[in-house]
């Protein structure tokens, strides 16, 4: 049974490009969650996706960042014009369901992006 | 805002000691998770706690949740080298984003 898949592993862009990281959840998994690592820092929520809707993206950047997660294949998050700053390890976990008492999610690998 | 403190925030002993690690928040956890993260790669899920004072054991990890869910512990018994890495607690507090914990990084000496 595969986990968490993300691609690429690495990605590195130069300053205004676009940055493109895809995640599949878990076989059986529909909510699919984002969350960014900076550099010496903690894990940070980004937003919080179920088929074809946003739940919450309280986490994320107001300009330049989108998400979604297409009815048919993987979530994607986007992120237009990057800059240096937005060099980090974006990590996507999925879940089963909401609404129970708890919620486990589990991790990708991760996209470590670097900006030049 | 949710704020999860971890203590120590760096740890080194010696293979075949114990130890124990802590995690505290200053709201009330719906849920709290541990996560062992290894360079390059995503946190793994060691445990999920939801009652107030409960305890679970994973080979020699213990875990336990505080009587007032603010607080949790993870005791490590016996520590081999493999056990080194870093342990991550997350916490959720009536919704479904994950809030984490700073982090404590642990180094078993062989």
């Amino acid at each position: 049974n595969a986990g968490v898949m993300q691609n690429p592993r690495h990605l590195v862009r130069r300053r205004g490009q676009e940055a493109r990281l895809r995640c599949s959840p878990m076989k059986g998994h529909s909510h699919v969650y984002w969350y960014r690592q900076l550099p010496e820092e903690g894990l940070k929520f980004m937003v919080y996706l179920q088929k074809e809707n946003i739940i919450d993206e309280s986490g994320m950047p107001k300009e330049r960042f989108s998400a979604e997660f297409p009815k048919e294949g993987p979530s994607i998050l986007r992120i237009q014009q990057v800059v240096r700053g937005d060099s980090a390890a974006y990590f996507c976990a999925s879940s089963t369901m909401s609404g129970a008492s708890y919620n486990e999610q589990f991790f990708g690998p991760g996209t470590r992006l670097t900006v030049l | 805002t949710q704020l999860l403190e971890q203590s120590p925030q760096f740890l080194s002993i010696q293979e075949g000691e114990n130890l124990t690690v802590y995690c505290n928040s200053s709201s009330v956890f719906s849920s709290l998770q541990w996560y062992r993260q290894e360079p390059g790669e995503g946190p793994v899920l060691l445990v999920t706690v939801v009652t107030g004072g409960e305890v679970k054991k994973l080979k020699r990890l213990t875990f336990q949740f505080g009587d007032a869910r603010k607080d949790s512990s993870l005791h490590i018994t016996a520590a081999q080298t493999g056990d080194t890495g870093l342990y991550l607690c997350a916490g959720t507090f009536g919704n479904e984003k994950l809030t984490f914990g700073t982090g404590t990084r642990l180094t078993i000496i062989p």
